[in-house]
């Protein structure tokens, strides 16, 4: 069954320090891959997403990912955090051949000062 | 830019009641979803919905919901009979059809509260 894993539910980073939330997934084929971030009381905002064109994509805000075939990843990271970054994190995933995206469980990334 | 718009964005309801959360989706999308996000848990693929039918559900989506485009512009996800257990968070989705790997852009989701 594919499936989506989020590795920590809540990740504190200090403000200008590195981000990196994981994601992992199980497929027998190549999936597609996206990122979504959640602001408090607001909905699922697109961060990126890979498509098979580019193993590293970047996206909004200054966050990029790269897919890692072999060790079936797709973490996100940004270089420096930013206090505005403090929000939850999704990583999804949708199938060839279905239009559902499985999300994993969230990552809430808090940033300090 | 173009957003997926969802009323109302609270909604508290008896359990047992009829309750009816609504969408818009970006106007020129012809893909359009439910998912649900109960409090502390993941969020969670309902239904899909394509030139006016059911694409693809989840076993979430049994005989209590449905869904509906009224309009050329509305989305509806209705559920006859709430119960305790449907208090989450409704996200409604869209996405176009010229490209299959175009990403669904959701809305802000209604929190459904069933007393």
């Amino acid at each position: 069954a594919q499936s989506v894993t989020q590795l920590g539910s809540h990740v504190s980073v200090s403000e200008g320090a590195l981000v990196l939330l994981r994601c992992n997934y199980s497929s027998s084929v190549p999936p597609y891959l996206f990122w979504y971030v959640q602001y408090p009381n607001q909905g699922l905002q697109l961060l990126l997403k890979y498509t098979s064109a580019a193993t590293l994509v970047k996206g909004i805000n200054g966050f990029e990912a790269e897919f890692k075939k072999s060790e079936t990843s797709f973490h996100l990271t940004k270089p420096s955090a930013h206090m505005s970054d403090a929000a939850e994190y999704f990583c999804a995933v949708r199938l060839s051949g279905t239009y559902k995206y499985i999300f994993g469980t969230g990552t809430r990334l808090k940033v300090l000062a | 830019e173009p957003e997926v718009t969802q009323t109302p964005s609270h909604q508290v309801t008896q359990m047992g009641q009829e309750v009816i959360l609504r969408c818009v989706p970006i106007s020129n999308h012809l893909y359009f979803y439910w998912y649900r996000q109960i409090l502390g848990q993941k969020v969670e693929f309902l239904v899909s919905f394509y030139n006016n039918e059911i694409s693809e559900k989840s076993e979430i989506f049994d005989d209590q919901f449905s869904v509906e485009r009224p309009d050329g512009s509305n989305f509806t996800l209705k559920i006859r009979s709430t119960k305790l257990e449907d208090s989450a968070m409704y996200f409604c989705a869209s996405r176009g059809i010229r490209d299959r790997n175009q990403p669904q852009h959701f809305g802000d989701g209604t929190r459904l509260s069933i007393l």
